[in-house]
């Protein structure tokens, strides 16, 4: 166990709508990544956040926003769901440092019908 | 951006045989690549990293050579058990983006007891 937790673990939602997905960090992490894994692929990075900061951002549009908390615990929104949102939504926390462990939590699967 | 190539994408051994592992990437600037294991239901797992300032490390079962000229990196696992069944990842980032980490497409091993 990473101590990193995720909730839901899963969620069905239809398309056009909004979800809000949760991290909470292991202790003592301040930074927190989240990723988008579908079926079959490699992970990939959506945002960072850093001190309650986003500190970088990959290719994903704007609909999909974030937050990071006083406690370092973070949310995920995905606005106007598309059916190709449907994947495993990833949290990870590490300490900031560009080669510092990441640990992931069990992740959140999304469909969208 | 970063690309991460991961080869093979499917790797069945017999038990105790060794499995070998190839990603390639492409950004000159990554400098720290991690490699996780991720289990059926189950978030990415850290096994094993490496920094671009070593050549190769090792633990227990499981190594890891890094050869910047060519930009490839391998994970070595020798005396392969069951229990090594999973999904393997590899993934690069750099100083200047702190644990945001591209990933390879994942390899399937199966170790056939």
């Amino acid at each position: 166990e990473t101590g990193v937790t995720q909730s839901p673990t899963h969620l069905i939602k239809t398309r056009g709508q909004q979800v809000t997905l949760r991290c909470s960090s292991q202790s003592g992490h301040n930074t927190v990544s989240w990723y988008q894994q579908a079926l079959g692929q490699g992970p990939q990075f959506i945002f960072q956040y850093y001190r309650e900061e986003e500190n970088g951002r990959g290719n994903f549009p704007p609909r999909f926003s974030g937050l990071q908390f006083p406690n370092y615990s973070s949310e995920l929104n995905v606005n106007a769901l598309e059916l190709d949102d449907s994947a495993l939504y990833l949290c990870a926390s590490s300490l900031p440092g560009f080669d510092t462990e990441a640990f992931f939590g069990q992740g959140t699967r999304l469909t969208v019908v | 951006g970063e690309n991460v190539e991961q080869h093979p994408s499917t790797l069945s051994v017999q038990e105790g045989d060794s499995a070998v592992i190839k990603c390639t990437y492409s950004d000159s600037a990554s400098n720290y690549f991690p490699w996780y294991k991720q289990e059926l239901g189950k978030g990415p797992q850290l096994i094993i990293d490496i920094r671009s300032n070593v050549g190769e490390k090792k633990d227990q079962r499981i190594a890891v050579t890094l050869n910047k000229t060519a930009k490839h990196f391998s994970l070595h696992i020798t005396e392969t058990q069951p229990e090594d069944s999973a999904v393997y990842f590899c993934a690069a980032s750099n100083g200047n983006t702190g644990n945001q980490f591209y990933f390879g497409t994942g390899t399937s091993l199966t170790v056939i007891p």
